[in-house]
């Protein structure tokens, strides 16, 4: 079946424009989770929804960055006035339920702030 | 202390040789372990995942976990050039549930 999509793959944006990436998790997958991975280093965790609601929201690195979830399926990350330290791959990934933990990435978002 | 640590590499291994990547994490609590590869440009996929004590083999692929020492490790047995990438260990987090949290990876490569 479809994996995990993501949209746009590549964003350009000057500093201080909103953004939004898009997130398609894997139909039935209950759990979606955002990630930012700068270059050459790991994944550093967003926030997380659990159906619609968000029990996790802790890595959000400020109030500039929100997330929303509908219908148990798309999830949108929004970025407001953005920075130059936002420059970097925004990861979304599904799991199942009962399976929480097994993680299905997205192709990312390659977000460049100039 | 970083919750998952690794060694970011690069670790070179020769080609049908065995390739030994180490992971230790900080929660004691923690009771799921996985192992991630991720190919340069690409996304992280699962390989592996282990919750009790002792080694779990899949093809050329051994995880070991040993939870008194809060350490986890991936044999990758005959590596092969299709092998390099970087892996990332991840642990459940137990404060948290349903959240995992990412060592930022092991580069790994082999060479011919």
């Amino acid at each position: 079946g479809a994996g995990v999509s993501q949209s746009p793959s590549n964003k350009v944006t000057e500093k201080g424009k909103d953004v939004e990436l898009r997130c398609d998790p894997i139909s039935g997958h209950t759990a979606l989770y955002w990630y930012r991975q700068r270059l050459g280093q790991g994944l550093e965790f967003l926030i997380y929804f659990q159906g619609n609601s968000a029990p996790d929201k802790s890595g959000l690195p400020s109030d500039r960055f929100s997330a929303e979830r509908t219908g148990e399926s798309v999830s949108t990350l929004t970025i407001q006035r953005t920075q130059q330290e936002d420059s970097a791959v925004y990861l979304c990934a599904s799991s199942p339920s009962g399976s929480p933990y097994e993680q299905y990435f997205g192709p990312g978002t390659r977000l460049t702030v100039t | 202390q970083k919750e998952v640590e690794q060694n970011s590499g690069p670790l070179s291994v020769p080609e049908g040789a065995i390739a030994s990547l180490n992971c230790t994490y900080s929660d004691r609590g923690s009771q799921s372990f996985f192992w991630y590869r991720q190919y340069s440009g690409k996304s992280p996929e699962l390989i592996m995942s282990i919750y009790s004590n002792g080694d779990k083999e899949d093809g050329r692929f051994t995880a070991q976990l040993n939870k008194a020492s809060q350490y986890v490790s991936l044999l990758i047995r005959d590596s092969q050039p299709s092998d390099s990438a970087t892996y990332l260990c991840a642990v459940n987090s137990y404060s948290s549930a349903s959240k995992i949290i990412f060592g930022s990876g092991t580069r790994l490569s082999i060479r011919p």
